[in-house]
């Protein structure tokens, strides 16, 4: 079957670093992506990797080992409002996106 | 701005009624739109697939005659939840794909039906 796996829940404080892991196993693979949510409203996009490696955008970056079916999100400089779930998806042999649980980040001072 | 507008953000409904919810995409035109559903504390989970001129594909265990979706045009797509019942409470999502690299999500829609 397919899976993807994701902490549940996470804490970190203000200012500091944070790494969300993402391992997954589907048919296929084109592409993961990472999404943030705030609690009550849509997801929204945060990064795409289909080739191993690190993508840097700003505060975020995201890391793609397709060998080990592995990702990961790597937040810095963490604020107050990066207080939210973050959610790692999968695109299959059909691109379908395949949806991890999501992790709650929590943000403390 | 928002490239993908769902409406209406919340309803509340009586058991036994029908409610419509909206998904259009307002910057390109879209053959294929996503409905998601997602309960509190969980994942998305991908109720249908929608496509414009054709059917829509229905995931395992979504009863298609409880959730009818039409595409009417190439920027619009709706969700009818029909004789919603409480455990259809849920927040209903609409994402538009663009290309294999990126999906826009709507705004979600709160159901809550009492």
């Amino acid at each position: 079957g397919q899976n993807i796996d994701q902490p549940t829940e996470m804490t970190a404080t203000e200012g500091a670093i944070v790494q969300i892991n993402c391992t997954y196993q589907t048919s296929g693979f084109n592409g993961l992506f990472w999404y943030q949510q705030h609690a009550g409203e849509a997801p929204t996009f945060l990064s795409y990797n289909v080739l191993d490696g690190l993508e840097e955008k700003g505060r975020f970056s995201s890391f793609l080992s397709r060998s080990k079916g592995y990702s990961f999100l790597l937040l810095k400089e963490l604020q107050m409002k990066d207080s939210a779930s973050y959610l790692c998806a999968v695109s299959d042999s059909n691109y379908q996106l395949i949806w991890g649980a999501g992790t709650k980040l929590i943000i403390k001072p | 701005g928002a490239v993908v507008s769902q409406h209406p953000s919340w309803v509340i409904c009586k058991s036994g009624t029908s409610v419509k919810i909206e998904c259009r995409s307002l910057d390109f035109q879209a053959t294929t739109m996503f409905w998601y559903r997602q309960f509190p504390k969980q994942s998305l989970m991908l109720m249908a697939t929608s496509n414009e001129g054709s059917k829509a594909t229905y995931e395992q265990g979504v009863e298609k005659d409880k959730f009818l979706i039409n595409h009417a045009s190439l920027t619009l797509s709706t969700l009818t939840v029909t004789s919603a019942h409480p455990e259809d409470s849920s927040f209903y999502i609409c994402s538009v794909p663009q290309g294999d690299t990126e999906a826009f999500f709507g705004q979600g829609t709160r159901l809550t039906v009492v």
